[in-house]
Formats: C-alpha cells, structure tokens, sequence
C-alpha cells in the first residue's frame, strides 16, 4: 500500500478563497483522523471519523472549516472563507482499530496571505 | 478528559549518552499509549506502543519506553543516543474504555543530540 495520500502537499491561496484538502486514507483503515500543526499550538485533532461517520468534531476551529468522508477511501476538510490564521500543516491519519498506530500523510502546508 | 503533556520542550544530549523524552498522560479508563517521531517537513512516524503486557516497550531505531501506571507516565528512552535521533517527539493517547479510538498528542519534545 502506498500509504495516506493527501493532496496538495503545498497550497498558497489569498484570504477568504475556498480551500479544500484532501486524503485517502490507507485500504481498510477504519479510523481516519484530521490534525492541524502550528507552532504555537502544536498538533491538533480537528476532527475524527470511525466506518465513514464523524464521531468527535469538537476540534473544529470554527464554523468555516468542514469535513466529509463520502467513503471509505476519500476525505475533505475544507475551509471557506480561509483567514491568515489558518496557515499551518494539516495532516490525515487513518488506523485499522483503537489500538493500532495511526499512519500519517505527509501533510499538506498551507499559506493563506 | 483526555490529555498528554510532555514537560520538556526540548531536550539536548551530546551523542553516546542516554536519553530520556518525558510523556505524562491522563485517561478515565485504560490508556493505549504511543510515541511517534517526526522529522523536518515529513509527517509523523511510528515508535512503539503500549497496549498490554511487559510494562517495558521496545520498538523502532533502538527506542523503548516504559509504561508506569501509578506515575500514568510513558516516558521514552534510549541507552546511546545519535545525532541523527535528533527530532520532534510525540507521546499520543488513546482511550479505549470509552471506546471512541480518538487519539491525543502531546505538544512534542524536540530532541537535540549534539556530536
């Protein structure tokens, strides 16, 4: 398996432009997750889904950001209207049960200016 | 709730010595506990993990980290370090008795191995 893909790796677009992220998680990995890294705040759960659903989305920033998991193979976090503030690495993880590690992607850098 | 610290934001060590990251958690029910490492510009990679069983964990690169229930610490430990383990370290907490799988980081520990 080639591992989480997620997609842009990097992504510069200007405040209040929509911006969507995107992963695929590893093939039968239950759990998938959504992290947000800064460097003042560190490494964040956003949000986490288990089988398709969002089970714990209480680390969502705002009402601006959203994510979706149509299947077991695709997720979206999106951010719309997207602010300065929200630059930062977001990565996805996805593990097969509670109490297997989690694999990450490689990130997705976002700048919003 | 469910938490992790780790005290030390940056650790510094001078190569061949040992090495200790520190990691203090906090769960209602049972933890499952990892450590995970993380190079510049590079997502997170798998340590090891405590799940059940011998208290003491080994895993990748030489690592080990010893589970101690009563101190709810997993700290991580290494008996000769290099100067390539120098890195961004994270300790991470699931817990399983509530059964959600939501998994928590620590703000991470930058180690620093010095020649």
């Amino acid at each position: 398996d080639a591992g989480v893909i997620q997609s842009p790796r990097h992504e510069v677009t200007e405040m209040g432009q929509e911006v969507t992220l995107r992963c695929k998680p590893i093939s039968g990995h239950d759990y998938l997750f959504w992290y947000r890294q800064t460097m003042m705040r560190g490494l964040e759960l956003l949000i986490y889904f288990n089988n398709n659903v969002p089970i714990d989305d209480s680390g969502m920033p705002e009402d601006r950001f959203s994510a979706k998991m149509p299947n077991a193979s695709f997720s979206t976090l999106k951010i719309q209207p997207s602010e300065p503030r929200d630059s930062a690495v977001y990565f996805c993880a996805s593990s097969l049960e509670e109490g297997i590690e989690a694999f990450f992607g490689q990130g997705t850098r976002l700048t919003v200016v | 709730a469910q938490s992790v610290a780790q005290p030390e934001d940056q650790v510094n060590v001078a190569e061949g010595n040992p090495l200790t990251v520190k990691c203090t958690y906090s769960v209602s029910g049972n933890p499952y506990l990892f450590w995970y490492v993380q190079y510049p510009n590079r997502g997170l990679q798998f340590l090891l993990k405590y799940i059940t069983g011998d208290n003491l964990v080994k895993g990748s690169y030489g690592f080990e980290a010893e589970f101690n229930k009563s101190q709810t610490s997993f700290h991580l430990k290494k008996p000769s370090a290099l100067v390539s383990d120098s890195a961004l370290y994270f300790c991470a907490v699931r817990d399983i008795s509530g059964n959600t799988g939501k998994l928590i980081f620590g703000q991470g520990t930058t180690l620093q191995v010095k020649p």
